[in-house]
């Protein structure tokens, strides 16, 4: 158990809807970061947040955006969903750069 | 843009033998990182390789840095069934994206 919690962990909704995943950080953890794990498309880094700030950002679509709270939980907004972005969604944590933490993901089904 | 090939992409081995995956990458990058992924579960980091030359070690398992290659090695020491997984590497890109490898399934048979 890495400490990282991902919720929920498995949904399923229609293509055009909106969804929102949830990640809450290891206690300590000021970095939050969101990956996208598909047949098609693998593994891709989708955003990095820090204290509530972006601080890093990958091949995240328009459709989707994210954002870090005060307590340091992070959501992923999903909208307009295509049977494309059916994927495994990520969110690890760190404190330290170099060691990431992973939680055990949101698998997102979009029919 | 940066791109990152790992291979090979299916490893079958047999316990006790020795095998390196290889990561090339196409940009420069201070930081590479190896992960790890059972079937059906999240990622596990690995490594970090920071630096030309680096090597580290840990159990089976030992990966290494040539920055002037922009290669990075992940060798595998003497296999046993539980290193059968997925292995990732990624390297750190100029504007801090991160690269993914397409992955390594190693599978491990006694």
């Amino acid at each position: 158990d890495s400490g990282v919690t991902q919720t929920p962990k498995h949904l399923i909704t229609a293509t055009g809807q909106r969804v929102t995943l949830r990640c809450s950080p290891r206690s300590g953890d000021l970095s939050v970061y969101w990956y996208q794990q598909s047949l098609d498309q693998g593994l891709q880094f989708l955003i990095q947040y820090y204290n509530g700030e972006e601080r890093a950002k990958g091949n995240i679509l328009e459709r989707f955006s994210a954002q870090q709270f005060p307590d340091l939980h992070s959501e992923l907004n999903l909208s307009s969903l295509e049977l494309g972005d059916s994927a495994l969604y990520f969110c690890a944590s760190s404190v330290d750069p170099n060691e990431q933490f992973f939680g055990p993901g949101t698998r997102l089904t979009v029919l | 843009e940066l791109k990152v090939e790992q291979n090979p992409l299916f490893l079958s081995m047999q316990e006790g033998k020795n095998y390196t995956i290889y990561c090339n990458y196409s940009t420069t990058s201070d930081r590479l990182y190896w992960y790890r992924q059972d079937p059906g579960k999240s990622l596990e980091s690995l490594f970090v390789l920071l630096s030309n030359g680096a090597v580290k070690q840990e159990g089976r398992l030992m990966a290494s840095l040539d920055t002037k290659a922009r290669l990075s090695t992940l060798h595998i020491t003497a296999a046993v069934h539980d290193l059968s997984a997925t292995y990732f590497c990624a390297v750190d890109g100029f504007i801090n994206d991160m690269r993914f490898g397409a992955g390594t399934r190693l599978t491990v048979k006694p």
